[in-house]
Parts: C-alpha cells; structure tokens; sequence
C-alpha cells in the first residue's frame, strides 16, 4: 500500500535554531517528492520539489535530501524565523499513467521567541 | 496576479441544504481538484478534472458533485450536506497531472450542524 509517513507530528524550536522534518515513503514506483509549507488558514505552497536523480536542493534556508535507496526524505530547516511557524507537508508522486499524489500528514513547527 | 480563488472563505450551515463551492484560477490550467483536509488526516482528494467536462472521483468522493464547463472554474457542490463533511477544503490547479506543481487556493472552512 502506497503511504507517506512524517514525523515527528509537532515540533517546538526555538527561534535561530535548526531543525529536520522527516518524510518515509512507500510509494512505487517513485516519480517526484515535493515539500510544501502551510501557514495556518492559507494553502499549501511548493518549498522544494525533488526527482529520483536528485539527493539535495535547497530553497533559501530549507534544504530538502532524498534517499530514493531507503525511501526517506528530509527537510532542514536553519536558522529558524518566526515565519516558519506552519505545517510542513511531504507530496509524493507515483510514477503511473495515472500519476497519483500520496498526501503526509504533516509536521506542525512552532517557533518560539 | 496568478492564483487560485475560492468562495466563501468560511461558511457554515445546516444539515440537507445545498451548497457550492466555487473555485477559479486565472493562470488557463488544465488540470484542477478538489482536497479536504481533517485533523490528522492530512489532504485528501475528492474530485479532479484533467480539462472542460472532464472530471473524475478521486479517494473521498461520497457526497459530493462537481462540474467543468469551463477551464477556468471548477465548481464543489454538497447537494446534502452532513456534520461529517465539516472540514476544510482546497482547490489546487496544475499545467496538467503530472510532475507539474499544483497551486492551492486560500481555503474554505465548511461547518455543518
């Protein structure tokens, strides 16, 4: 069964700190892992978009790497801005005619002053 | 300015009375669906249409209708709304289904009591 798994659920950093989100996936055959963030009440919006070939890329202070070989994605966060505070979601797209995306529950970053 | 709209932003009602959801993008997709997303659960689709007059269910279909009888709007219709359908709802539109970002309107925030 195709399914994306992030973690943790909820994250608390404080503000100038780093951070990594974790996304595991299940999906195959793999055709792209996009990262997206929401801002509470808004939808989501594109950080970073990754390819099977492709195992880092960064967007500003968000780095996202891929492990196509274990499935696994990250985000990293640095140096971390009030404005980061949002729900971070990983997309992750079968690679079929039908070209299904797989949703993550997603990871809620709270940053503190 | 390219976007997706959405109307209404909020909207709550009572059980049994129709309702629709309207939906527009400005930036001539052609591929456009409909997610809701529940604590927890992350976005789930409900309806998508690859162009004019061609829509098909997506996972969480039951209870809903839609319509495209143009490229632009993408209308959500509740003909019999139920508390179950209380949820928040994103439209998101794309160059077509596949590896291309999909842009997410603001949100509609549906209560049914």
């Amino acid at each position: 069964k195709n399914q994306v798994e992030q973690s943790p659920q909820s994250l608390i950093i404080l503000e100038g700190k780093n951070c990594t989100l974790q996304c595991n996936y299940t999906v195959s055959p793999f055709s792209n892992l996009r990262w997206y963030k929401q801002d509470t009440g808004r939808g989501p919006v594109s950080l970073t978009i990754m390819t099977f070939s492709e195992n880092t890329k960064s967007n500003g202070r968000y780095t996202a790497t891929l492990d196509a070989d274990t499935k696994q994605s990250s985000l990293h966060i640095t140096a971390s801005q009030l404005s980061d505070s949002a729900s971070y979601i990983c997309v992750v797209r079968e690679q079929t005619g039908a070209n299904n995306l797989f949703f993550g529950t997603g990871t809620r970053l709270t940053v503190i002053p | 300015e390219a976007q997706v709209t959405q109307n209404p932003r909020y909207l709550i009602t009572v059980t049994g009375k129709k309702l629709t959801v309207t939906c527009s993008q400005n930036m001539n997709h052609e591929y456009m669906s409909w997610y809701r997303q529940d604590p927890g659960l992350g976005l789930r689709q409900i309806y998508y249409s690859m162009n004019v007059e061609v829509t098909d269910k997506g996972d969480v279909p039951e209870g809903y209708k839609v319509s495209r009888k143009e490229k632009r709007n993408f209308p959500l219709i509740l003909e019999s709304p139920s508390p179950n359908q209380t949820s928040l709802y994103f439209c998101a539109s794309s160059t077509a289904r596949g590896a291309y970002e999909q842009y997410f309107g603001p949100g509609t925030r549906l209560t049914v009591t």
